[in-house]
């Protein structure tokens, strides 16, 4: 298996632009987690999805973010519009459920954004 | 409110010797622990689970206690190298079994 893929790796914007983040996660995993990371905050979990549904998005940062799952393969977020401190990195990870609990997480390599 | 404390400074250590990494936790009941390695520009990747029943576990030159009690766990690496620098993430799961992550320690191996 290729692992949790990521596009693009690094993106770059100017304040006021939509910015559509995507992922695809390891076949066969049923979880599915977005994360910012920052060196101020450290690694932040914005939402995850069970079977392509939003569980938890407590940790969407505001409105003008959002995630969407259509399938089992393929998940997107969006930041609209996007301001400078949205700048980090973003992962996404993806999981199954295993012996009573959610295995460990499989990350991606991550989308650098910056927001000018 | 819970917190995850790991220390922010950098561990340097010499190669050879035994690295120890604490991940301090407060307001936690964790179900299991877990321990990543993140290197420069790519993320985190799974190196050992603890369950809050276990005290111990071994993979290789790694080692991971948990004291659920103190809550603290401790990661040992022996023998250390200098591949083994990185930044060290402990992540703690409660009985939702979603990690919650701590901000990571760097450890720099010289040789």
């Amino acid at each position: 298996d290729a692992g949790v893929i990521q596009s693009p790796r690094h993106e770059v914007t100017e304040m006021g632009q939509e910015v559509t983040l995507r992922c695809k996660p390891i076949s066969g995993h049923d979880y599915l987690f977005w994360y910012r990371q920052t060196m101020m905050r450290g690694l932040e979990l914005l939402i995850y999805f069970n079977n392509n549904v939003p569980i938890d998005d407590s940790g969407m940062p505001e409105d003008r973010f959002s995630a969407k799952m259509p399938n089992a393969s393929f998940s997107t977020l969006k930041i609209q519009p996007s301001e400078p401190r949205d700048s980090a990195v973003y992962f996404c990870a993806s999981s199954f459920f295993r012996q009573g609990a959610i295995d460990t997480q499989y990350f991606g390599p991550g989308t650098r954004l910056t927001v000018l | 409110s819970q917190k995850i404390e790991q220390n922010s400074e950098a561990l340097n250590i010499q190669e050879g010797k035994t690295a120890t990494l604490t991940c301090n936790y407060t307001n936690y009941s964790p179900a299991y622990l877990q321990w990543y390695r993140q290197d420069p520009g790519r993320g985190p990747v799974f190196l050992l689970l603890i369950r809050e029943n276990e005290k111990e576990k071994r993979k290789e030159r790694l080692k991971v206690t948990f004291d659920t009690t103190l809550k603290q766990s401790l990661f040992h690496i022996t023998a250390s190298q200098p591949a083994d620098s990185a930044t060290y993430l402990c992540a703690l799961a409660g009985g939702s079994y979603i990690p919650t992550f701590g901000r990571g320690t760097s450890l720099i191996v010289h040789p």
